[in-house]
């Protein structure tokens, strides 16, 4: 099983500032199946990111994925109000699909 | 659009069993798998396993193996997943979501609370 890290557990900042996240994982991600979901507190997560770096339908061009093998960033660019959630990060290259423990977004 | 719309909150005493369904659409059923996921309270998500809507062929996490099975029936567009021996610790948000295998999940339903208590 793909154990995923990420970092930090929580992001202190101010809308307009930049918002670099970390996904780390326990061995190399097949294919770079590596997917970027967003959750705010009630609602369904909401896919971001799949293959490491390709924007889902609808997603502004202020998020962005990188990275390749065990390394993986979710990059926003300029924050937004409606940015502040928590992000997931999940491998879907091999069973179990799972999921990172999650980086809370927060305001400062 | 895509829309994913999930059955309504369940309560349940710990041994008994619960469905959840999973109505599509917006798209070809068949094209795409269902994902399930589900998510206890404070905790972040925990991938259940998904099903085929192709083929009914299905991956389930080892973890839940033998306590849980996915179907579907095509003619509805409908998703089901079935939890038994159900213990405190299934309490959670289930959801479902278009996507398997190679392919992410991408769109999601709302979510379905099912409580396990005595």
């Amino acid at each position: 099983e793909i154990v995923l890290t990420q970092s930090p557990g929580t992001l202190s900042l101010s809308p307009g500032e930049r918002a670099t996240l970390s996904c780390r994982a326990s061995q190399s991600v097949s294919s770079n199946f590596l997917a970027w979901h967003q959750q705010k507190p009630g609602q369904a997560p909401r896919l971001l990111i799949y293959a490491a770096s390709s924007r889902a339908t609808g997603i502004p061009d202020r998020f962005s994925g990188s990275g390749s093998g065990t390394d993986f960033t979710l990059t926003i660019s300029r924050l937004e109000p409606e940015d502040f959630a928590v992000y997931y990060c999940q491998q879907y290259g091999s069973s179990p699909f799972t999921f990172g423990p999650g980086t809370k977004v927060d305001i400062k | 659009q895509v829309q994913l719309v999930q059955s309504g909150a369940e309560v349940k005493k710990p041994g008994a069993s619960v469905k959840v369904s999973c109505k599509a659409s917006g798209y070809g059923f068949t094209n795409y798998g269902i994902t399930w996921v589900r998510q206890a309270p404070g905790q972040g998500p925990e991938w259940m396993g998904w099903i085929s809507a192709y083929n009914g062929n299905t991956n389930y996490a080892q973890m839940l193996q033998g306590r849980v099975t996915m179907t579907t029936d095509t003619s509805a567009s409908t998703a089901y997943m079935e939890l038994r021996s159900l213990r405190s610790d299934d309490t959670a948000v289930y959801y479902c979501a278009r996507g398997g295998g190679s392919l992410m999940p991408d769109y999601w339903g709302q979510g379905t609370l099912v409580t396990v208590s005595s």
